[in-house]
Formats: structure tokens, C-alpha cells, sequence
């Protein structure tokens, strides 16, 4: 079965330090993954993918992931993290049925 | 301009109604889809529709219906509410034909409480 695993419900951050949120993949043949952002009370808005090529991909807002084939991973990072940042991020894979299978989410916090 | 968007925004209802709910997109996207986020914000596909036609229907109880009269518009009808209903239902639509490597744009959301 195509799974996405995110590893923590929650990551607490100062902001101007690093973030990091995880993400673990099982998706048959060639990985399609996905990073999106949920603010409170919204839709959720793509951030970016990895479908080929560079390990590192770059996206919107600063936001940067790093797909890793051998660990089958594709963490979420940015170097220095703002309070605007704290959301809901979700992590999804595409399945061979033309699906998204999304994670179950990381509510990410921010600290001034 | 309001990419997709969904109406209504909150709807409260007793058990045992119908209620529908209205998805449009001016993206000029072929493909649409229906989520729903549970109360542990879990996410799970329903429907999509590509160019009216339906292409994925989950496990989903017959109940749901979704209703493409065009592909700038994809319904949800919904009959016979039950309390398990209570979630946030979104849109999305995408450009092409595939769900697995394009990126979906949402709607804002529809809150739906089964009292």
C-alpha cells in the first residue's frame, strides 16, 4: 500500500533559526511528492514538488525540500524560520492511481 | 479574482437532510477533485472529475453525489446527513489529466455540522 508518513504532529521553532519538518514516503514507481501549507481557517496552498531531476527543490515563500531516494524522505526546510511561518504543513505523494495521498500533517509554531 | 471558490462557506443542518455544496474554478484547469478534512485535520480524496467525466470515486457511501455540468464546476450533493458528515469539505482543481503530478490549487473550505 502507497503510504506518507509525517513523523510529528507538531515542530517548535525561534523564529531566525532552521526548520525542519519530515516527511517518509512508500509510493510505488517514480516518486511525485508534494509540500502544501494550510493557514488557519483556509484551503491549502502548494508550496512545491519533486517530480524529477535536482534533489533539492526549491518553492514559494523561501521554502526549500530535499528528496532523499535511499532514505525515502522528503523533508521540508528553511533556513530561517518566521512567526508568519506557523501553519499547518502537509506532505503528499501521487499513487498510481492518479491520487494524492497526503500525510497526516505537521502544525508547525514559531516563536518570536 | 477568487481562483476556486466554494459555496457556502459554513453550513449547520439537522440530521437527515440535503444539503449540496458548489465548487467553481477560473483557472481554465481540466480536472477537479472533492477532499475531506476531517476533525484531526486528516485529508482524503473523494471524487475527481476531468472534463465532466468522473476518473476516481473513493470508498465513499452512496450518499455523495458530485455533479460536474461543466469542467469550471464540480457539486457536492449530499443526502441523508449524518453526524459523520461533520467535516471541512474542499475543491481543488489542476491543469491536465493527472492528480499524481500536478499541483492542486483549493478552495477556501466548507465547514458542515450535522446537529
Amino acid at each position: 500500500a502507497q503510504s506518507v508518513a509525517q513523523p510529528e504532529d507538531q515542530v517548535n521553532v525561534a523564529e531566525g533559526n532552521p526548520l525542519t519538518v519530515k516527511c517518509t514516503y512508500s509510493v510505488s514507481g517514480n516518486p511525485y511528492l508534494f509540500w502544501y501549507v494550510q493557514y488557519p481557517n483556509r484551503g491549502l496552498q502548494f508550496l512545491l514538488k519533486y517530480i524529477t531531476g535536482d534533489n533539492l527543490v526549491k518553492g514559494s515563500y523561501g521554502f526549500e525540500a530535499e528528496f532523499n531516494k535511499s532514505q525515502t524522505s522528503f523533508h521540508l526546510k528553511k533556513p530561517s524560520a518566521l512567526v508568519s511561518d506557523s501553519a499547518l504543513y502537509f506532505c503528499a505523494g501521487g499513487d498510481q492511481g492518479g491520487k494524492l495521498i497526503f500525510g497526516q500533517g505537521t502544525e508547525l509554531s514559531v516563536k518570536p | 479574482d477568487t481562483a476556486v471558490s466554494q459555496t457556502p462557506k459554513y453550513l449547520v443542518t439537522q440530521m437527515g437532510n440535503d444539503k449540496s455544496i458548489k465548487c467553481e474554478q477560473n483557472l481554465g484547469h481540466d480536472t477537479m477533485y472533492w477532499y475531506k478534512q476531517d476533525s484531526k485535520k486528516f485529508l482524503k480524496i473523494m471524487f475527481s472529475y476531468n472534463n465532466k467525466e468522473l476518473i476516481i470515486n473513493e470508498t465513499v457511501p452512496n450518499r455523495f453525489s458530485p455533479k460536474s455540468p461543466d469542467k469550471a464546476h464540480l457539486n457536492l450533493h449530499i443526502n441523508s446527513l449524518e453526524l459523520g458528515d461533520s467535516a471541512v469539505y474542499f475543491c481543488a482543481s489542476s491543469t491536465g489529466t493527472s492528480g499524481r503530478r500536478d499541483e492542486q490549487f483549493f478552495g477556501p473550505g466548507t465547514r458542515l455540522t450535522v446537529l
